[in-house]
C-alpha cells in the first residue's frame, strides 16, 4: 500500500480537462510544498511533469498544472492529447523517517 | 545535456548481493548541485525510493532498505553504484538511477531503468 493515494485510473476525451488527486496527511502533503508529479508512458523511464506543487520545468507544456489543498495535491491537464496517455506518479517530501513517498500510480487513458 | 545509463547483472540469485552501475554523461558528477539516487519499481506496482547521495558522501536512505543498502560515487568514472544485499524475489524490479537538485526532494532527471530479476 503506497504512502499516498491516488485514483487507479482515470479517463477524458481529447480537448477535455482531467484532474489527478494524491491524498496524503499532515506530515507530508499537508505540511510541505514538495509534491512533484511524474508521467510514465509505457516501458519508458518517469519524466518530473510539476514539481513544488506547480512549477513545470523546461519543456513541459503549460496544459499541465498542479496545486494543493489541505492534504490533497492535484495534476491538472487541459486540452488533452493522444500523447498525454501515461500513468502518473506523484511524490511529497514525509517528515517521516523515510524522506520521500510516491503514491501508487494513476493510468490515464485517453478515449 | 546530463544523461543518465544503469549498467549492471539482469539476474541475481536470492541471498547474493545486487550491483548495479550509473554512468553519468554531459556533466560531472562532481556536480554540487545534485544528489545521485536510484528508485525501483517492481513489476505492475509504483515507485520506491531507496537512497540519495552526493558526491562529497551525504547519504539519505529509505529505512525500509536502510540496513541493506548502499550507494557509492565514483568521480573517477563519473559513475555511482547500488548494492542491495540479502534478495529475494520481492527485490525483482525496474531499477532507475536518478538526480535530485540539492535541497529538493524531486527527481528531474531518470536514466531508462535496467529490469533486475531474483531467481535461482
Amino acid at each position: 500500500q503506497s504512502a499516498l493515494t491516488q485514483p487507479p485510473s482515470v479517463s477524458g476525451s481529447p480537448g477535455q480537462s482531467v484532474t489527478i488527486s494524491c491524498t496524503g496527511t499532515s506530515r507530508d502533503v499537508g505540511s510541505y510544498n514538495r509534491v512533484s508529479w511524474y508521467q510514465q508512458p509505457p516501458g519508458t523511464a518517469p519524466k518530473l511533469m510539476i514539481y513544488e506543487v506547480s512549477n513545470r520545468p523546461s519543456g513541459v507544456p503549460d496544459r499541465f498544472s498542479g496545486s494543493k489543498s489541505g492534504n490533497t495535491a492535484s495534476l491538472t491537464i487541459s486540452g488533452l492529447q493522444a500523447e498525454d496517455e501515461a500513468d502518473y506518479y506523484c511524490s511529497s517530501y514525509t517528515s517521516s523517517s523515510t524522506y520521500v513517498v510516491f503514491g501508487g500510480g494513476t493510468k490515464l487513458t485517453v478515449l | 545535456q546530463l544523461q543518465l545509463q544503469e549498467s549492471g547483472p539482469g539476474l541475481v540469485k536470492p541471498s547474493e548481493t545486487l550491483s548495479l552501475s550509473c554512468t553519468v554523461s554531459g556533466g560531472s558528477i562532481s556536480n554540487s548541485r545534485y544528489f545521485w539516487g536510484w528508485i525501483r519499481q517492481p513489476p505492475g506496482k509504483g515507485l520506491e525510493w531507496m537512497g540519495s547521495m552526493s558526491y562529497s558522501g551525504s547519504a539519505y536512505y529509505n529505512p525500509s532498505l536502510k540496513s541493506r543498502v548502499t550507494i557509492s560515487v565514483d568521480t573517477s568514472k563519473n559513475q555511482f553504484s547500488l548494492k542491495l544485499s540479502s534478495v529475494t524475489a520481492a527485490d525483482t524490479a525496474v531499477y532507475s538511477c536518478a538526480t535530485t537538485p540539492r535541497g529538493y526532494w524531486y527527481f528531474d532527471l531518470w536514466g531508462r531503468g535496467t529490469l533486475v530479476t531474483v531467481s535461482s
